[in-house]
This record gives C-alpha cells, structure tokens and sequence, in this order.
C-alpha cells in the first residue's frame, strides 16, 4: 500500500530565504502531484510530475521528481509572504485511480 | 477552463437530519471523489466512483452514501447526521488511469458543513 510522508509538517521561515519542503513516497509510482492549500479554501494544483528527473518551476516554485530514491522535493526561493500556505504532494499507485495525499506541510513565512 | 462545484459553500444541518452535499464538474471526467478534511487528520477518502452508478468505498464510509445517476454529479449523502461529521467536505473528478492521462485530481471549492 503506497504511503506519502512528507516533512517538515510545519515550517516557520523568514521572507527572502530559500527552503526545501520533502515528500517521500513508499512504493513506485510515475505521478506525483503538487497541491497548494490557502486557509479556508480548496485545493489548487501546482504541479504534475511524470517521470524521473522531472522538474517544474512556477515563480518562486520548483518541485522535482527522483523516482529511485522515491523522492520529491518543493523547493522555495527568496520565501515571500503570498507563499503561505498549505502544501500537500500526493503520488498515484501504479495502476489506480485514487491519488494518496500526504498530511500537508504548513508554511508560515514571516514578513 | 476547468471546473468542479459543488452546491454550498456553508450548511448548518441539526442532528439525525438527512444531508445531500452535490458536486458537478464539466471537465467529462469518469473519477470523482469525496474528501473530507479536518484539522491534524489530512484528507480521508469516503467514496470513489469511476463510473455512472459504480462506487467504492473510501477510508471512512461509516455513516455516509453517495449516488452517482449521471457522469458530471457525485452526490454524497449523511443519513443521519451527526455532530462527528462536522468537516469540511471536498469533492474532487479526475480522468481515469491510462495513456497520458495525468489523474490530476480538480477541486471544488468545498462545503464546510456543521452539525449542531
């Protein structure tokens, strides 16, 4: 059964530094998702990884992919206060429709 | 552009009353979702349907159904609220697995629901 950890679960940081929020997934799967999540409001995606190496990069935002080392990373440069929020990663198992979610890292940055 | 909505954003509902939550998306998906999300506990699944009339149990299904009549509605249905169901509720469509489908899961807005 896959499972998604992600770490840290929540995350206090400066504006203008840069930081790395981790998702770890425990079996193969070649889909992994990037989710926002602002207080009191829905689930808007961010990003789709497909493949190993993947790499996308919106803004101050980048998220990879290394699907060896069942790894995904979301990577903040230069934080600015409009990147609060929640963000979940979820992988999909091979072969199933239903994505699993991780519990969420929430980033509070600090003007 | 893509779109999931559901029918309130705020439903204040008594105990034992019968609830209906409804969700429409016009993406043509054949997967929608029910979430619900409460503090400290993430995103728990209580139903799937990947097709007209055809579910699947979530991870929490005790105490909910849902009815699936036509492709672009999912509704999910508490029989007897109670005050333990107070969430926010998520629905979410997606296309099914398969060729360069992405899966990528759409939200709606959400429905905070509370039972008093």
């Amino acid at each position: 059964e896959l499972k998604v950890e992600q770490n840290p679960l929540f995350l206090s940081m400066q504006e203008g530094k840069n930081y790395t929020i981790y998702c770890n997934y425990s079996t193969t799967s070649d889909r992994l998702y990037w989710y926002r999540q602002d207080p009191g409001k829905s689930l808007e995606s961010l990003f789709v990884l497909l493949s190993n190496g993947a790499v996308k990069q919106e803004g101050r935002l980048m998220a990879s992919l290394d699907t060896k080392a069942r790894l995904s990373t979301l990577h903040i440069t230069a934080a600015v206060h409009d990147l609060s929020a929640t963000y979940f990663c979820a992988a999909l198992p091979d072969g199933d429709d239903k994505i699993i979610f991780g519990k969420g890292t929430r980033l509070h940055i600090l003007p | 552009d893509v779109k999931v909505t559901q029918s309130s954003r705020y439903l204040v509902k008594r105990t034992g009353e019968k609830v209906f939550l409804e969700c429409v998306q016009d993406m043509d998906h054949e997967n929608m979702f029910w979430y619900r999300q409460d503090p400290g506990l993430g995103l728990r699944l209580i139903y799937f349907s990947y097709d007209v009339k055809m579910k699947e149990k979530g991870d929490i299904p005790e105490g909910y159904s849902v009815s699936r009549e036509k492709k672009e509605r999912f509704s999910l249905i508490l029989e007897s609220a109670s005050t333990n169901q107070t969430s926010m509720y998520l629905c979410a469509s997606s296309r099914a697995t398969g060729g360069w489908s992405y899966n990528e899961q759409f939200f709606g807005p959400g429905t905070r629901l509370t039972v008093l």
